[in-house]
C-alpha cells in the first residue's frame, strides 16, 4: 500500500532562517511526487510536480528535490508571507488517477 | 478563468439531513475528483471521475454519492448525514491523466454534521 508521510509536523522559523521539509514514500511505482501549499481556509495551491530521482525544481525562495525513497522542500531565506501548510503528494503505477497525501507540514514564519 | 469552483463555502446539517455539494470547473478539465480533509491527515479521495457519465470509488467512498453529466460540473452527494462526515470536502479537477497531472482545487466546503 502506498505510504506517505511528511515531518515534521510544524516548523517554527525566523524569517531568514532557512530549512528542509521532508516527504518520504513508499510506493510500487512513482508516476510523480507533487508539492502544494495549503493556506487556512483555502484549497491546496500547485507548487512542484517532480518525476524521477535526482530531478530539483525552484520557485522563488522554495526548491524541491526528489530521491528514490523522499523529497525535500527546501525554504531558503524564508517571510512571512511564505507561512503555510506545505502538502506533499504521490502517484503510483498501482493507483491509476489517484494522489495519496501526506498530512502535511504546518509552517510559521515570525517576522 | 475562476478555475474550481464550490458552493457552499459552509454548512450545518443535523443528523439524517442530506445535502449536495456542488463543484464547477471551466478549465475544461477531463478529470474531477473530491477529497475530504480532516484535521492533521491528509486529503482523502472520496469519488473521482475520467469525464461525463463516467464515476468510480476512491479511497472513503461510503455515504456519498456523484454523477457527473457534463463536463463543468461534479457535484456530491451526502445522503443520511451522520457526524462521521464533518470535514472540508475540496473538488478538483485535471486536464488528463490525473495520475500525472496537476490537480487544480477548489476553496473547499466546510461541513459540520450535529
Amino acid at each position: 500500500e502506498d505510504q506517505v508521510t511528511q515531518s515534521p509536523e510544524a516548523l517554527r522559523l525566523q524569517e531568514g532562517e532557512s530549512s528542509s521539509l521532508n516527504c518520504s514514500y513508499t510506493v510500487s511505482g512513482l508516476r510523480g511526487l507533487f508539492w502544494y501549499r495549503q493556506d487556512p481556509g483555502k484549497g491546496p495551491e500547485f507548487l512542484f510536480t517532480l518525476y524521477s530521482a535526482g530531478e530539483e525544481k525552484e520557485k522563488e525562495r522554495l526548491k524541491a528535490t526528489l530521491t528514490k525513497k523522499e523529497s525535500f522542500l527546501h525554504i531558503t531565506a524564508p517571510k512571512p508571507e511564505d507561512s503555510a501548510t506545505y502538502l506533499c503528494a504521490v502517484a503510483s503505477t498501482d493507483s491509476w488517477g489517484k494522489l495519496q497525501f501526506g498530512a502535511g507540514t504546518q509552517v510559521v514564519v515570525t517576522p | 478563468n475562476a478555475g474550481v469552483t464550490q458552493t457552499p463555502k459552509f454548512r450545518i446539517l443535523k443528523i439524517g439531513q442530506s445535502m449536495t455539494l456542488q463543484c464547477t470547473q471551466d478549465m475544461n478539465h477531463n478529470y474531477m475528483y473530491w477529497y475530504r480533509q480532516d484535521p492533521g491527515m491528509g486529503l482523502k479521495l472520496i469519488y473521482y471521475s475520467v469525464g461525463a457519465g463516467i464515476t468510480d470509488k476512491g479511497e472513503v467512498p461510503n455515504g456519498y454519492n456523484v454523477s457527473r453529466s457534463t463536463t463543468e460540473d461534479f457535484p456530491l452527494r451526502l445522503e443520511l448525514a451522520a457526524p462521521s462526515q464533518t470535514s472540508v470536502y475540496f473538488c478538483a479537477s485535471s486536464y488528463e491523466r490525473g495520475a500525472t497531472d496537476t490537480q487544480y482545487f477548489g476553496p473547499g466546503t466546510r461541513l459540520t454534521v450535529l
